[in-house]
């Protein structure tokens, strides 16, 4: 079965520069979620997408920015990168029309910030 | 407001003994309950989710958790430990209206030959 697709899987960045982190829900799915999970901590929720519009949002820096594309895929936009950036980000995709929607959740991608 | 609280950040048992990670969680709506399962630098693998239909729930590898709603309570159970099951657990909430998840604070479990 396919499951959600993250690019890149690591991405090295210095300080102050920027990052694009790209995520590919389940086919069919409409809703996808940010998720950033830190060393040693539990995953915190940043933001999500309904069909192309953002539907929540969460504990997202404003220098953090997101979008949901026509094919439904996200983009995670990161600018002046900070260290306390480094972390892995996940990506969740979802179908609303689902009971309890579920979420299912990609590999992630691992920023290190130097 | 909703939130989860895992008890225990480490949990050590030995290898054919019981396994008991502990979930409590605050909602004022019925929450949608899930553990996940995460191995060193791997994605996060669901292990079984309550949704409101059986309170007694079986997952993948052996476990089970049960909803009990005057606990406010998930534990997650095995009843033989496996040197495999070495990982870091986190039991997460959600509900309608609300979807994102809110998880709790992690179990990491040890295994003990």
């Amino acid at each position: 079965a396919a499951g959600v697709i993250q690019s890149p899987r690591h991405l090295i960045k210095e300080k102050r520069e920027t990052a694009t982190l790209k995520c590919y829900p389940i086919p069919r799915h409409d809703t996808v979620y940010w998720y950033q999970q830190g060393p040693g901590q539990d995953p915190q929720f940043l933001i999500s997408f309904y069909e192309k519009m953002q539907s929540d949002k969460g504990s997202i820096p404003d220098r953090f920015s997101a979008q949901q594309f026509s094919d439904y895929h996200s983009e995670l936009n990161m600018s002046s990168l900070e260290l306390g950036d480094s972390a892995l980000y996940f990506c969740a995709s979802s179908r609303t029309s689902g009971p309890y929607n579920e979420q299912f959740f990609g590999p992630g991608t691992r920023l290190t910030v130097l | 407001a909703q939130s989860v609280t895992q008890l225990g950040s480490h949990v050590s048992v030995s290898e054919g003994a019981l396994v008991l990670l502990r979930c409590n969680y605050s909602s004022s709506v019925p929450p949608y309950l899930f553990w996940y399962v995460q191995y060193p630098n791997q994605g996060l693998q669901l292990l079984l989710k309550y949704t409101s239909a059986a309170t007694l729930v079986k997952g993948i590898n052996g476990f089970e958790a049960e909803f009990k709603k005057s606990e406010t309570s998930f534990h997650l159970t095995k009843p033989s430990a496996h040197m495999s099951d070495a990982a870091e657990y986190f039991c997460a909430v959600s509900s309608s209206g609300t979807y994102k998840y809110i998880f709790g604070t992690g179990t990491r479990l040890k295994v003990l030959a």
